[in-house]
């Protein structure tokens, strides 16, 4: 069975633009979550979604948004991108929101801002 | 809210031989888990073993197994034979609400053959 996939896997971009992440959780899984890990640190968490619906937000500023499709695959966007954005962003899976069930995490998109 | 410590940032371990990674925790509820996650130089982030607090017994996963103190909120991993493999960054994690999940700095494992 295929894991999380995360694409792109690396992606470069300026002070100021945008950026799309995307996630396909593993099949059956309904609950996607996004994490961002800054070099050297823990993942720190950004958005949860269960059946299309928000279910929890981190503390980062509103130019962070996500969705999640019907098929639960999921978006991460950021805009106005600064230099402290820079970071890998784990995006994971899970069968629903509750506690007891394990999320598994994809390889993550690298993403570089300069 | 919920708080996770690793306070060792580097560990270093000589093949074979046996090491513990120090966690503790700090939170308000009675009845939750505990995790440990394994990130290898891939970066893929996977679930090496978990901790149920209502549980008395301590967790083991083949070579790997818990320490659980729950009146002390401390929570270490034990890793045993350890093998060249092991080498990773491991973190310590508390799953919330939603199962959002708090993560400890992590520590960097070596592994000297």
């Amino acid at each position: 069975d295929a894991g999380v996939t995360q694409s792109p896997t690396h992606l470069i971009k300026t002070r100021g633009q945008q950026v799309t992440l995307r996630c396909s959780p593993i099949s059956g899984h309904k609950s996607v979550s996004w994490y961002q890990q800054v070099l050297g640190q823990g993942p720190q968490f950004i958005f949860q979604y269960y059946e299309k619906e928000e279910r929890g937000r981190g503390n980062f500023p509103d130019r962070f948004s996500a969705r999640q499709f019907p098929n639960y695959s999921s978006e991460l966007n950021v805009n106005a991108l600064l230099l402290g954005d820079s970071a890998l962003y784990l995006c994971a899976s899970s069968l629903g929101p509750g506690r007891p069930y394990e999320q598994y995490f994809g390889p993550g998109t690298r993403l570089t801002v300069t | 809210a919920q708080t996770v410590t690793q306070s060792q940032p580097e560990m270093s371990v000589q093949e074979a031989e046996t090491v513990t990674l120090s966690c503790t925790y700090d939170t308000s509820e009675s009845d939750y888990y505990l995790f440990w996650y394994k990130q290898p130089p891939s970066r893929q982030m996977i679930l090496v073993i978990r901790q149920e607090a209502y549980k008395q017994q301590n967790a083991t996963e083949n070579r790997f197994s818990v320490n659980f103190q729950k009146a002390a909120k401390s929570f270490s991993l034990k890793i045993s034979d350890s093998q060249l493999g092991d080498a990773a960054m491991y973190f310590c994690a508390y799953p919330g609400a939603n199962s959002k999940l708090t993560f400890g700095k992590g520590i960097t494992l070596s592994v000297r053959p």
